[in-house]
């Protein structure tokens, strides 16, 4: 099946900092979505990407879909304690969301 | 925007017991739902997918006699853990399709502990 490979595992950071992370596949997808899950709740989408090469911001996230369609990854920038979570990255290459691929998440901790 | 409502966000039961949760689309229908299931510290790994009036279809490896699912409206599916034990103690997460997007919204978990 498919592989998400999501790195880092975690970050510590200090506040005010730019933080980046990335997903790569072992195969194309044609959405990639970026969700942020806190303790103890569900996930929360946070951008959608549709189209290769694709750029898209969301307050101070930024994430962008690889040109390969194999890779995308995700921007933070000035971090706030508020960004503590887990980020996990999905692929979709169907149109089926059960053919959804999650990446294995990225704890970010901010201190302050 | 779309909101899914799931509940109970946490449920303590004895072990042989039944456990129902609920997935709700507030505002919206949906005709397919899907249940994940997530341990501490990993990502979220698919059990079923729930369709409105028909039967789910389940992941390999997921015992659908252990996890009945129904999905008898097209704002409701259901998750019954039966005969529950230890090991069935998870974040069990649904979630739901927007008609026309491809994009999922979850809802918040549900965190079961089997004594």
């Amino acid at each position: 099946g498919q592989q998400l490979n999501q790195s880092p595992q975690s970050m510590f950071i200090q506040e005010g900092e730019d933080v980046s992370m990335n997903c790569t596949s072992s195969s194309i997808f044609n959405t990639w979505l970026w969700y942020k899950q806190d303790p103890g709740e569900g996930p929360v989408l946070l951008i959608a990407l549709y189209k290769a090469g694709e750029l898209t911001s969301n307050g101070r996230l930024t994430a962008q879909f690889g040109i390969t369609r194999k890779d995308s990854f995700l921007n933070i920038s000035a971090s706030i304690p508020s960004d503590v979570g887990i980020y996990f990255c999905a692929g979709l290459f169907s149109g089926s969301a059960r053919q959804l691929t999650f990446g294995s998440g990225t704890q970010l901790t901010v201190l302050p | 925007g779309a909101v899914v409502s799931q509940h109970p966000s946490r449920v303590i039961c004895k072990s042989g017991t039944s456990v129902k949760i609920e997935c709700r689309s507030l505002d919206f229908q949906a005709t397919t739902m899907f249940w994940y299931r997530q341990f501490p510290k990993q990502s979220l790994m698919l059990m079923a997918t729930s369709n409105e009036g028909s039967k789910a279809t389940y992941e390999q490896g997921v015992e659908k006699d252990k996890f009945l699912i129904n999905h008898a409206s097209l704002t409701l599916s259901t998750l019954t853990v039966t005969s529950a034990h230890p090991e069935d103690s998870s974040f069990y997460i649904c979630s739901a399709i927007l008609a026309g997007a491809n994009v999922l919204t979850f809802g918040a978990g549900s965190r079961l502990t089997v004594l």
